[in-house]
């Protein structure tokens, strides 16, 4: 079956500085992985996917996320983060067979002032 | 704007009536998910269409139920609502060309039983 962990429930970083948000996956076969943001009262929005290919995926809003195999895990980075940025971050999972997606519980994101 | 469209944006109703919520797709996407955003469930996967078919099911209630227009809009269907189905109620569609194709979301439904 397939899974996500997203380990912390909130990560607090003062703007400016960089940010990492964690997520780890388990799934059968090669993985699809997405991460999707969640500004209040709105719908999620899609920021990357990793597909195949370089383990390193640039996204929208100056997002990235690394593709670790070995360590089964795919976390959202930004190298200096904005008070824009403090919003819920999803990650996502799909095997290679279009199994359904399968969120994680989402990791709340302050970016401070 | 992700091009999806969900009507209404608020619903108000009481226990055991039924309502109705509404999605149309991203043009040239054949596929409707529909999922229910909870504070204690997470985002949890309700149902999938695909050009009208019933493509999967995940923890879909008994009372809910869904299906997919000709047109390619999709709704969601709950009865007998309860205190507990208070959420918020996403679609999202697809191409569903292969799995790597993305998911993009709507603006959600909330919904408050009262």
């Amino acid at each position: 079956a397939q899974s996500v962990a997203q380990p912390e429930d909130q990560v607090n970083v003062a703007e400016g500085n960089p940010l990492t948000v964690k997520c780890t996956y388990s799934v059968s076969g090669n993985p699809y992985l997405f991460w999707y943001v969640q500004y209040p009262n709105r719908g999620l929005q899609f920021l990357l996917k990793y597909i195949t290919g370089d383990n390193l995926v640039k996204g929208s809003y100056g997002f990235e996320a690394e593709f670790n195999k070995s360590q089964t895990s795919f976390h959202l980075k930004k190298p200096s983060a904005l008070v824009s940025d403090s919003a819920l971050y999803f990650c996502a999972v799909r095997g290679v067979r279009g199994q359904n997606f399968v969120f994680g519980p989402g990791t709340r994101l302050s970016v401070l002032p | 704007d992700s091009g999806v469209t969900q009507t209404p944006k608020h619903l108000i109703t009481a226990t055991g009536q039924r309502v109705t919520l509404r999605c149309s797709p991203r043009s040239g996407d054949l596929s409707v998910y529909w999922y229910q955003q909870s504070l204690d469930q997470g985002l949890q996967f309700l149902i999938q269409y695909y050009n009208g078919e019933e493509r999967a099911k995940g923890n879909i209630l008994e009372r809910f139920s869904a299906q997919q227009f000709p047109d390619l809009h999709s709704e969601l269907n709950l009865s007998s609502l309860e205190l507990g189905d208070s959420a918020l109620y996403f679609c999202a569609s697809s191409s569903d060309r292969g799995p790597q194709e993305t998911q993009y979301f709507g603006p959600g439904t909330r919904l408050l039983v009262l």
